[in-house]
């Protein structure tokens, strides 16, 4: 149980698009959802809260209007990086909050922008 | 600021062995605390969860929670090559909903 897909595992755009990045919870419902950041030999940054039908909670320093998080329903959250540049290539990762606020992570979305 | 700090290491462990990872927190109130491990390209794993003080102990592993120091560890028994990872020490506070991630401790059980 407890699993975390995401949708796509690696993508490649050129400067100036819009990636879109979905997470979903298989089997069982989350009401939040988590959207990290993660670049090459660093820990995890927490960059927003997801929670069903409200507006996110984006971490200090993260520009709402650049990343946009919509969660639609108790499975699925998405993750849209708009207009993205090179400094926003990097490995993206969700997270779903199970029944003990344990954290259930998604594959991971590798991103790579020309 | 809350803050998770880890060794970075990397601690190099013999097949076999116990590998010992640490964990210290800085906020008092924290009342969640996970270890999950990440291989290199990969999204982070959920190991043990551990909520009270003492040891809980799953298979190989054994976490030990001291709440009073602030510290919570993780054990590995019969450390094998393949637990070669990252581990990432996590806590969660009463009022958040978010895991506070340390930096993560290297290792490497060599064969």
């Amino acid at each position: 149980g407890a699993v975390v897909s995401q949708h796509p595992s690696r993508v490649i755009c050129k400067s100036g698009t819009s990636v879109k990045i979905e997470c979903r919870s298989l089997d069982f419902q989350a009401t939040t959802m988590f959207w990290y950041r993660q670049f090459p030999k660093q820990s995890l940054m927490l960059m927003a809260t997801s929670n069903e039908g409200s507006k996110a909670t984006y971490e200090q320093g993260v520009e709402k209007d650049k990343f946009l998080i919509n969660h639609a329903s108790l499975t699925l959250s998405t993750l849209t990086v708009t207009s993205a540049h090179p400094e926003d290539s990097s490995f993206y990762i969700c997270s779903a909050r199970g029944f003990q606020n344990e954290q259930f992570f998604g594959p991971g979305t590798r991103l790579t922008v020309l | 600021q809350k803050e998770v700090e880890q060794n970075s290491g990397p601690l190099s462990v013999p097949e076999g062995a116990i590998a010992s990872l640490n964990c210290t927190y800085s906020d008092r109130v924290s009342q969640s605390f996970f270890w999950y491990r990440q291989y290199s390209g990969k999204s982070p794993e959920l190991i043990m969860s551990i909520y009270s003080n003492g040891d809980k102990e799953d298979g190989r592993f054994t976490a030990q929670l001291n709440k009073a120091s602030q510290y919570v560890s993780l054990l590995i028994r019969d450390s094998q090559p393949s637990d070669s990872a990252t581990y990432l020490c996590a806590v969660k506070d009463q009022a958040g909903t978010a895991l506070i991630f340390g930096k993560g401790t290297t290792l490497s059980v060599s064969s």
